[in-house]
């Protein structure tokens, strides 16, 4: 079945960096666009960034434009989050989903803690 | 900051038709329009896309419609399972980006 699958997260430090991972199944992955998307704690849905179908262009949130880098490896199913400079304000649970007229299906989210 | 405008809450006995609004510009309802409901403690789920289309496995209790700036989504015949947080999506043209309703939390009385 199409699935998304995350790992990476954890407690980082505010200014570390740290990577989140997506591995897709059950479909062509190098045929869609794919999307991060971040909840803050009791907050609602923030868009983050997308990255085509095949990684030639990639379009960034203000919020963390600079700071994150999205990338794909199409021949291993993977997507990517670097995260940069992570500040407090980026603790959230992280997704990843698939750009299908609408974000579907959607990984099962990565937390990442940034506190000192 | 988010640029489509939900309300907060909204309620309903069970069996009754609960509407939720999803206030924006042209430059983004103008765009299709997806919903997305989030039960507690879950991962966000396909609800309505392209305005008023139900994926597979949606039940028809769900409609979405658009009309000028706004967008809705109706539940008829409220159920106990329907409570949950709901959030409406598109593309903004003019930011370039996508963007997220500010969310609506559905309480069954």
């Amino acid at each position: 079945q199409v699935q998304l699958v995350q790992s990476g997260g954890g407690v980082v430090q505010p200014g570390e960096s740290l990577r989140i991972s997506c591995a897709a199944s059950g479909f062509t992955f190098s045929a869609y666009g794919m999307h991060w998307v971040r909840q803050a704690p009791g907050k609602g849905l923030e868009w983050l960034g997308v990255i085509w179908y095949d990684g030639s262009d990639k379009n960034y949130a203000d919020s963390v434009k600079g700071r994150f880098i999205i990338s794909r490896d199409n021949s291993k199913k993977m997507l990517y989050l670097q995260m940069n400079s992570l500040r407090v304000e980026d603790t959230a649970v992280y997704y990843c989903a698939r750009d299908q007229r609408g974000f579907d299906p959607w990984g099962q989210g990565t937390l990442v803690s940034v506190s000192s | 900051q988010s640029v489509l405008t939900q309300p907060p809450s909204v309620s309903g006995a069970p069996g009754q038709r609960v509407t939720i609004s999803c206030t924006g510009i042209s430059s983004n309802i103008g765009s299709d329009v997806h919903w997305y409901q989030q039960l507690p403690g879950t991962v966000p789920k396909l609800l309505i896309y392209g305005n008023y289309n139900r994926p597979s496995g949606v039940p028809a209790r769900f409609s979405g419609s658009k009309s000028g700036t706004s967008a809705s989504l109706a539940i008829t015949g409220l159920q106990a399972e329907d409570e949950a947080d709901y959030y409406c999506q598109s593309y903004d043209g003019s930011l370039g980006s996508y963007v997220f309703g500010t969310g609506t939390k559905v309480t069954v009385l």
